[in-house]
């Protein structure tokens, strides 16, 4: 069974700029969340969705976005990048049954110029 | 603001020598708590998924233990091998919070041979 996948792994963008972030679940998982990681913050939720709506959203301005497709794909979404948001950026995916053990994708490293 | 604490923030053990890491997590509105193993480089694994007072997991040479009344819980390693070098999360999860994971810091381990 293929593991979680995230696209692009590596992206280095100017502040300013928008970027976008795909994660692909492992099959048949519905639910996908999104974690942001930097350096002395540790794993920071930043939302989840299921069924193609956000069920879960963590204390992120509104810069931050996502969405969910029919076939569970999730896009993440920063838009005015700022110099804070360089991160490594975590997608998880799970069959929502309880008590919801996530699998965890390698991440998008993305640095903001 | 909910708080998830680990501690130690790292630790430099020998092979050979057996170590414990400690997760605190808010005593109410419990549902579960989870242990991920988090190597360089690598995507984050889950370890054990916790939700009774009193439950003991065991894999291999880890194992853990979980206290929802006092709000915390001990990871052990038996033997620590190099390969087990790793940062080590926990990470609470609410009632009707959905798969909203709130993390701890981790703790590092480094075992030297």
């Amino acid at each position: 069974k293929a593991g979680v996948t995230q696209t692009p792994r590596y992206l280095i963008k100017t502040r300013g700029q928008q970027v976008t972030l795909s994660c692909s679940p492992i099959s048949g998982h519905r639910s996908v969340s999104w974690y942001q990681q930097t350096p002395g913050q540790g794993l920071q939720f930043l939302f989840e969705y299921f069924s193609e709506t956000q069920r879960n959203k963590g204390n992120f301005p509104g810069r931050f976005s996502g969405r969910q497709f029919s076939n569970s794909r999730s896009e993440m979404n920063v838009s005015t990048l700022e110099l804070g948001d360089s991160a490594l950026y975590l997608c998880a995916s799970s069959m929502t049954r309880d008590p919801y053990e996530q699998y965890f994708g390698p991440g998008t490293r993305l640095t903001v110029t | 603001i909910l708080n998830v604490e680990q501690s130690p923030q790292s630790l430099h053990v020998q092979e050979g020598d057996s170590t414990n890491f400690t997760c605190s997590f808010p005593s109410s509105n419990f549902y579960a708590l989870h242990w991920y193993r988090w190597e360089t480089a690598k995507s984050p694994e889950a370890l054990f998924v916790m939700t009774l007072n009193g439950d003991e997991k065991k894999k291999g040479r880890i194992s853990a233990t979980l206290n929802t009344k006092e709000g915390y819980s001990y990871l052990y390693i038996k033997g620590s091998q190099p390969e087990d070098s790793a940062t080590y999360l926990c990470a609470f999860l609410g009632v009707n919070q959905g798969g909203k994971l709130i993390f701890g810091q981790g703790t590092e381990l480094s075992v030297k041979p």
